[in-house]
């Protein structure tokens, strides 16, 4: 079975400022790993993901996350963020053998200005 | 692409009732959907696994009596939440992919909060 963390429930940062959002996994089996954003009351949008190949991936929104198989992490990244930017942050993962998404607790950012 | 719709966005209605909520995928067809339920603060648990055309898959511990999900055709799936209660308020969200392959994102539609008084 796959699982995933995310060690930071509550993230504040200054506007303008870069942030790090962190996400580990485990698994067994290679699997496909995947960052959602969640607004108020609202579904979950996909920022970005990684499949194959190059190991740093850009999403939308000016968000990027790494891809490190020896740490079994994929933290998320961007090097300034906006007031916009506040929102739930959820990492996720599928085994390249099933269906299923196995998402972490979340981690809310919250952009001061 | 790739649009999901979830219908209603929000329902308030009386202990006992029935509530249907609708999940469309409205620009690509898809063989699976998922639903979700989600509590304040907290991550999606995935209730069950709804594949066209055949019986879903319910996780552990969800009632299927009670949460009936009927996938009909590739762009629609509907949770049924039977004789509901107080206990069964919350935010439920469905996703629909757009493949079969497990390395296709899943798409998720807005949500619908519900409330039982």
């Amino acid at each position: 079975a796959q699982s995933v963390t995310q060690l930071d429930s509550q993230v504040p940062v200054f506007e303008e400022a870069p942030v790090e959002l962190r996400c580990n996994y485990s698994s067994s089996v290679s699997v496909y790993l995947f960052w959602y954003v969640q607004y108020p009351n609202q579904g979950l949008q996909l920022l970005l993901k990684y499949l194959s190949g190059s190991t740093l991936v850009k999403g939308i929104n000016g968000f990027e996350a790494e891809f490190n198989k020896s740490q079994t992490s994929f933290h998320l990244r961007k090097p300034s963020v906006h007031i916009s930017d506040t929102a739930e942050y959820f990492c996720a993962v599928s085994a390249n053998t099933g269906n299923q998404f196995y998402f972490g607790t979340g981690t809310s950012l919250t952009v001061i200005p | 692409g790739a649009v999901v719709s979830q219908h209603p966005s929000w329902v308030i209605c009386k202990s006992g009732t029935s509530v249907k909520i609708e999940c469309r995928s409205l620009d690509f067809q898809a063989t699976t959907m998922f639903w979700y339920r989600q509590f304040p603060k907290q991550s999606l648990m995935l209730m069950a696994t709804s594949n066209e055309g055949s019986k879903a898959t319910y996780e552990q511990g969800v009632e299927k009596d009670k949460f009936l999900i009927n996938h009909a055709s590739l762009t629609l799936s509907t949770l049924t939440v039977t004789s509901a209660h107080p206990e069964d308020s919350s935010f439920y969200i469905c996703s629909a992919k757009t493949g079969t392959a497990s390395n296709q994102p899943q798409h998720f539609g807005d949500g619908t909060r519900l409330s039982i008084l």
